[in-house]
């Protein structure tokens, strides 16, 4: 099965810094990596996604990386603002169509 | 208007009890899943359901079954309630698989 592991746990930036999120997976065969934002009581939602025909992703001030030798892949926010202060998961596929999600890393923005 | 809706938002009951949830999504998707997530936020897939296949995550203990009446919604019930299975349950559609996911609100359970 896949294994995601999601560093770091807790991340604390200035306003206006960057922050990097990074994963790692297990199942060479995946080929579909997403990230998910979740604010404190809410659901997640998706805030972007990569496919492993590309290496990098970008919308606005998001972009993702994955680098499939290493069986790694990165969320990279820029010009973070305080609106950005959440929780972010990565996922991999397991078994087909099931997504397993990493341990959720704690975005905090400070003004 | 909502895309994807659960009800109840909240349910609170003894252990033992057996239980159930809804979920209905109007987005025309073929995927529906079941999620639960803890008190530490690990999000952990349960069920992957769409019109031909039902796939159970190996670790869902066999108290929780999915049910499905039709395209549009995939329940939960839950059988002989147990503490650990508190946490916010969460239910998910896409268009086919490997998609985005399109999360409900949530269900917070607490069992007593």
């Amino acid at each position: 099965g896949e294994n995601v592991e999601q560093h770091p746990s807790t991340l604390s930036v200035q306003e206006g810094d960057s922050a990097v999120i990074k994963c790692t997976y297990s199942d060479s065969a995946s080929n579909y990596f997403p990230w998910y934002k979740q604010e404190l009581g809410k659901r997640p939602q998706l805030i972007i996604d990569i496919r492993s025909n590309v290496g990098e992703k970008k919308d606005q001030r998001i972009a993702v990386t994955l680098n499939k030798t290493a069986k790694h892949f990165s969320l990279h926010i820029t010009e973070t603002q305080p609106e950005d202060s959440a929780v972010y998961f990565c996922a991999a596929p397991k078994r087909g169509n099931m997504l397993t999600f990493g341990g959720g890393t704690r975005l905090m923005v400070k003004p | 208007d909502t895309a994807v809706s659960q009800t109840p938002k909240y349910l609170v009951t003894q252990m033992g009890n057996d239980k159930s949830i809804k979920c209905e999504q109007n987005l025309g998707h073929d995927t529906m899943y079941w999620y639960k997530q803890d008190s530490k936020k690990f999000l952990k897939i349960m069920f992957s359901y769409n019109n031909k296949e039902l796939i159970i995550n190996e670790t869902v203990p066999n108290r929780f079954s999915p049910k499905s009446p039709d395209k549009a919604h995939l329940n939960l019930h839950i059988n002989s309630l147990e503490l650990g299975d508190s946490a916010v349950y969460f239910c998910a559609s896409s268009q086919e698989s490997l998609n985005e996911q399109y999360f409900g609100p949530g269900t917070r359970l607490t069992v007593t």
